[in-house]
């Protein structure tokens, strides 16, 4: 089946602007990740949706990222007035969170590439 | 959730098996083990996990020390497409987060 897909698989922007990034997560998955990844370093917690809970938002770097999920399903993520240092490879993640088992495995989607000029 | 360490870097030859460390001193009772491999610009991607039993699935085999202070993931016939980053993250089951660290960059050297 389809997996986790992301939009635009790059983007070019200039400092001061605003990009959106999309996560389409699989179908029937409950919970939403997005992760950001800059060059040569490990995963970097974003933000967190569940199902109708609020999100967890304790990873965003400042108040110029913000992030939605509409209908239970697609997800953008919004960088408002970017800046260089938000250059760096954005990565969404869904689960299906099951109650009883101990473990959601989560699955990536392939990242946007954004570059800040 | 528990810090992982895990070496930066290691080499395995094709075919051999790679046994790759991870140390997670301060973990709870109710942390789980997991490993995730990153392959150049991809996603990551799910290995195998644990609580304190050893686990073995068609991908690796995960042993888990007593004291579950640290374990070890094993590729046991490692082909050059292995070649990744492999993350160890401890979580408890209720988290909604992984801390992934940065890894150790397994290369499988023909």
């Amino acid at each position: 089946g389809a997996g986790v897909s992301q939009s635009p698989s790059n983007k070019v922007t200039e400092k001061g602007k605003d990009v959106e990034l999309r996560c389409d997560p699989i179908s029937g998955h409950t919970a939403l990740y997005w992760y950001r990844q800059s060059l040569g370093q490990g995963l970097e917690f974003l933000i967190y949706f569940q199902g109708n809970s609020a999100p967890d938002k304790s990873g965003l770097p400042s108040d110029r990222f913000s992030a939605e999920r509409t209908g239970g399903s697609v997800s953008t993520l919004t960088i408002q007035r970017t800046q260089q240092e938000d250059s760096a490879v954005y990565l969404c993640a869904s689960s299906l969170v099951r109650r009883v088992a101990a473990y959601n495995e989560q699955f990536f989607g392939p990242g946007t590439r954004l570059t800040v000029l | 959730d528990a810090k992982t360490t895990q070496p930066p870097s290691m080499d395995c030859a094709e075919g051999r098996a790679a046994n790759l460390p991870c140390n997670h001193s301060t973990i709870s009772g109710n942390e789980y083990v997991y490993w995730y491999r990153q392959i150049h610009s991809q996603g990551p991607q799910y290995i195998i996990h644990g609580l304190k039993n050893n686990e073995t699935n068609e991908m690796a085999s995960l042993i888990i020390t007593e004291d579950r202070k640290s374990s070890t993931l094993i590729l046991p016939h490692a082909t050059l497409r292995d070649t990744a980053v492999y993350y160890c993250i401890v979580r408890a089951y209720t988290g909604n987060q992984f801390y992934f660290g940065t890894g150790t960059s397994l290369t499988v050297i023909p």
